[in-house]
């Protein structure tokens, strides 16, 4: 069974659409995390969510919006897409101790997000 | 702000050579370091994690050392197979955020 998945694998849609990512771990680990990759193949974190709580919100757009129903989904809505929303949205998880994540991170497979 | 490079940004070696990449980061300041690999078109796959107190892992033809205090990382592919052909990211965890290295292509020519 996969760790981390996401769907849709792609996601072709036009520019003012609305759209949605999932992502569901079954790791049962206590955060998870959603990065982007852009053209230079740069990842950078866009949220983190640790017990339905936002802890890391980088300075994305507000059309972007996460959405966590329980511990082991964390899904991304985009509002009005963008040419520019054009990249490789990863979702991770991790478990965390004390202050730190020791056990590392588990990434989803990408979905890869065209807009025409 | 931690800044983390991976030098060189692309490799290209002979089938059966060993080989080092290189990763440095800024701020000492690390909980772990963790080396993934992305083939192209797909996700990200961890090869190795260290945390702060180790100085090195070993995982099959892969080694990958630690030096916080230098801010240097390195990950070592003995005998590289064509298979090993991909992009290799570090990436290290400070403080509530994981910031990413900028990735090294390997290809490994049979």
């Amino acid at each position: 069974d996969t760790a981390v998945s996401q769907t849709p694998k792609y996601l072709v849609t036009q520019m003012g659409n609305d759209k949605s990512i999932k992502c569901e771990q079954n790791l049962g680990h206590d955060t998870m995390y959603w990065y982007k990759q852009d053209s230079k193949k740069f990842l950078k974190i866009m949220f983190s969510y640790n017990n339905k709580e936002l802890i890391i919100n980088e300075t994305v757009p507000n059309r972007f919006s996460p959405k966590s129903p329980d511990k082991a989904h964390l899904n991304l809505h985009i509002n009005s897409l963008e040419l520019g929303d054009s990249a490789v949205y990863f979702c991770a998880s991790s478990q965390d101790i004390g202050t730190g994540v020791i056990y590392g991170y588990t990434f989803g497979s990408g979905t890869r997000l065209t807009v025409v | 702000k931690q800044e983390v490079t991976q030098i060189p940004a692309a490799l290209s070696v002979p089938e059966g050579e060993n080989l080092v990449l290189n990763c440095s980061f800024t701020d000492s300041a690390i909980y772990n370091l963790q080396w993934f690999r992305q083939d192209p078109g797909k996700g990200l796959t961890s090869l190795l994690l260290i945390q702060s107190s180790q100085r090195e892992q070993t995982s099959g033809r892969l080694n990958a050392s630690l030096d916080k205090s230098s801010g240097r990382s390195t990950l070592y592919i003995a005998a590289s197979q064509p298979g090993d052909s991909a992009t290799y990211l570090c990436a290290v965890f400070g403080t509530n955020n994981l910031f990413f290295g900028t990735g090294t292509r390997l290809t490994v020519i049979p």
